[in-house]
């Protein structure tokens, strides 16, 4: 079965820094790939996604995230983060063909401090 | 804009008791999921259903049932809830079957407390 890891379950960042959250997935198939984004008491909803093309795709917020069909990875990205960007965000991935099933990663707690 | 809502924000059963989630989309989308939230776990797909009256099993079924009569409602049932059931239930919906990996828009979740 398909697996989606998320290495960092805690991160914690001043403003003003950078940001990296590491995942990878577990199959070796064609895939789409998703960040969603939970912030504090609200739903959860769409970062950004990767379905073929430019490997490297951009969302809202000033978000990038970087498809590396080698390493298995989509790792997200944002060059300066705000004290709004203190949320829970998960990878996704759904296999192409799988009927738009999606597996997600366990979650990373992302906290930025003023 | 895409509108997924479900029955109660909060709800707290006792054990044994059976348990009725209610999700609604209002976009007449095919596809709807239902999934638990649990710290350190992530999300965990319990069911899903691609069309009226039909219905999947996702990661972790056991313990749970759903329901789907009409289009745009998809119920979970626990038939007997216990406190391993104690959760953060998400519900979401997606258009379009033959397109994998469409994003699913998620409800508000309902966080249920089993006693």
């Amino acid at each position: 079965a398909q697996s989606v890891s998320q290495h960092n379950h805690h991160v914690i960042l001043s403003e003003a820094a950078s940001l990296e959250l590491g995942c990878n997935y577990s199959y070796g198939g064609t895939v789409n790939l998703f960040w969603y984004v939970q912030y504090p008491g609200q739903h959860l909803q769409l970062l950004l996604k990767y379905f073929s093309g430019d490997p490297l795709v951009k969302g809202i917020k000033g978000f990038e995230a970087e498809f590396i069909k080698s390493k298995f990875s989509f790792n997200l990205r944002k060059p300066s983060v705000q004290w709004s960007d203190t949320a829970e965000y998960f990878c996704a991935v759904a296999l192409t063909g799988g009927g738009n099933k999606l597996t997600f990663g366990t979650g990373t707690q992302l906290k930025v401090e003023l | 804009d895409v509108k997924v809502t479900q029955s109660s924000r909060y709800l707290v059963k006792r054990t044994g008791e059976k348990v009725f989630l209610e999700c609604v989309q209002d976009m007449d989308h095919e596809n709807m999921f239902w999934y638990r939230q649990d710290p350190g776990l992530g999300l965990r797909l319990i069911y899903f259903s691609y069309d009226v009256k039909m219905k999947e099993k996702g990661d972790i079924p056991e313990g749970y049932s759903v329901s789907r009569e009409k289009k745009e409602r998809f119920s979970l049932i626990l038939e007997s809830a216990s406190t391993n059931q104690t959760s953060m239930y998400l519900c979401a919906s997606s258009r379009d079957r033959g397109l994998s990996g469409n994003e699913q828009f998620f409800g508000p979740g309902t966080r249920l407390t089993v006693l």
